[in-house]
Parts: C-alpha cells; structure tokens; sequence
C-alpha cells in the first residue's frame, strides 16, 4: 500500500544533541511538510518542500533544518535540541494543484523526547 | 497571516447524541479541509470543501461551507464511541501554499 512512513517511532534524545528524523513516501507526491504537534495542540507547520523549493515558515527557529534529498524522502534535523522541542514531529505528503491545494496525508508520527 | 478559529474546545456527549464543532475566519477562503485524529494516532482527511455554500455528506457526517466562503461547519448525528477524537479545520493558504489548522475540537463520547 502506498503511504508515508517515518523513522523512528519514537526517538529520545539528550539535551543540545543533535538529532535527525526521517520521512519517505511512497505516493510521489511532490509536496512534503514537516509539523511539530504539541499536546492539545493543532499541527504547527514547520516547513515544507514544493517539489525542490524549500519553504520555512517564519517563526521555525534556525535550530530546524530540513533535507530532501529526492521526491521519496524528507529529513529535519534539529541541530540542538531544547526541552521545548519535545512534540510529535508528523511529516506528510499532497499533491498540490494550486491554487486550491490538496488533501495531506500524514505518516504515524515521531515522539520525540528530550532529556 | 491567514487565522482560523475553531469552538468549542471541547465537548463531552452521551452516545446517540449530535455534535457540532465550527470554523471562522476573518477573511474569505478559497477551500476548507476537515482532518480526525483519534488519540495516539494522527490526521487523517475527511473531506474538503471549495464552493461557498457547499454541503457535502459522509453517512452521519455533514460538512458546510458558508456561503460567504468564511465559516465552516462539521455535525455528526448520532455520536458513536468510533467517532471520539479531535476533529480540526484546515484553510488552505494559496500564498504560503500551505494549510493553516483551526485549533481543533476534541469529542469525548460517553457510552
């Protein structure tokens, strides 16, 4: 079945280490979004890549990064974690046809905890 | 930037009852999408509205978009304990290319 996954599930890791979470996809979509969930809270949007352009949200602090290396796969990276980026970091894919924009589907998540 | 604004928060019902969560916003949409996510899981798409005044149907599910394009709403009739879960709005930014999520409604269902 086609869809997205993400490694790994769960990810704990130490303060101001850095850490890389990982997306792949197989819809060929050639959209793919990175947002950070909070508890209780709505997906924020970190950023996202339109085909090779890469667009950062601007309040994503400089410590997010992302790679996307080709259509199936996407990476963040945080560079130093803080404690307040411990969230459920959810990756998802659309094909966009602006100016509507699509449905996203979104891969399982990844915990991440920071100690 | 482009807010939506999502009520209620939170809503708690006895199974067989109707629930109703409602999305605003200041300025005109050109579409609105709706997403589930159950506890522990993550977003899934319902359905997406275009056409201002557009109702669309899901068996108990009934989605509206307002005719001014600036509202929408989601009901379920006879809540079952399948449908517990926080249910958000989504409006689509054609200038970020991107959704914008309303702050969601969690429904608890009480059997």
């Amino acid at each position: 079945d086609a869809m997205v996954i993400q490694n790994p599930r769960y990810q704990v890791t130490q303060f101001g280490k850095p850490v890389t979470l990982s997306c792949s996809q197989t819809l060929n979509h050639n959209v793919m979004y990175w947002y950070q969930q909070k508890s209780s809270q709505a997906p924020k949007l970190l950023f996202h890549y339109y085909d090779k352009d890469f667009n950062n949200e601007a309040d994503t602090p400089d410590n997010f990064q992302s790679r996307r290396p080709n259509t199936s796969f996407c990476f963040l990276d945080i560079r130093s974690p803080g404690l307040g980026d411990a969230a459920m970091y959810l990756c998802a894919t659309s094909v966009d046809l602006a100016p509507l924009g699509r449905e996203q589907y979104f891969g399982p998540g990844t915990r991440l905890t920071v100690t | 930037g482009q807010q939506v604004m999502q009520i209620p928060q939170y809503q708690h019902v006895q199974e067989g009852e109707d629930f109703t969560t409602y999305c605003n916003s200041s300025t005109t949409l050109s579409n609105i999408q709706w997403y589930k996510q159950r506890p522990g899981g993550h977003p899934v798409f319902l359905i997406q509205l275009v056409k201002s005044g557009e109702v669309k149907k899901q068996k108990r599910l009934t989605f509206q978009f307002g005719e001014a394009k600036k509202n929408s709403s989601l009901h379920i009739t006879a809540t079952q304990t399948t449908d517990v879960g926080t249910y958000f709005c989504a409006a689509y930014d054609t200038g970020r290319r991107a959704l914008t999520f309303g702050s969601g409604t969690r429904l608890q269902v009480q059997p």
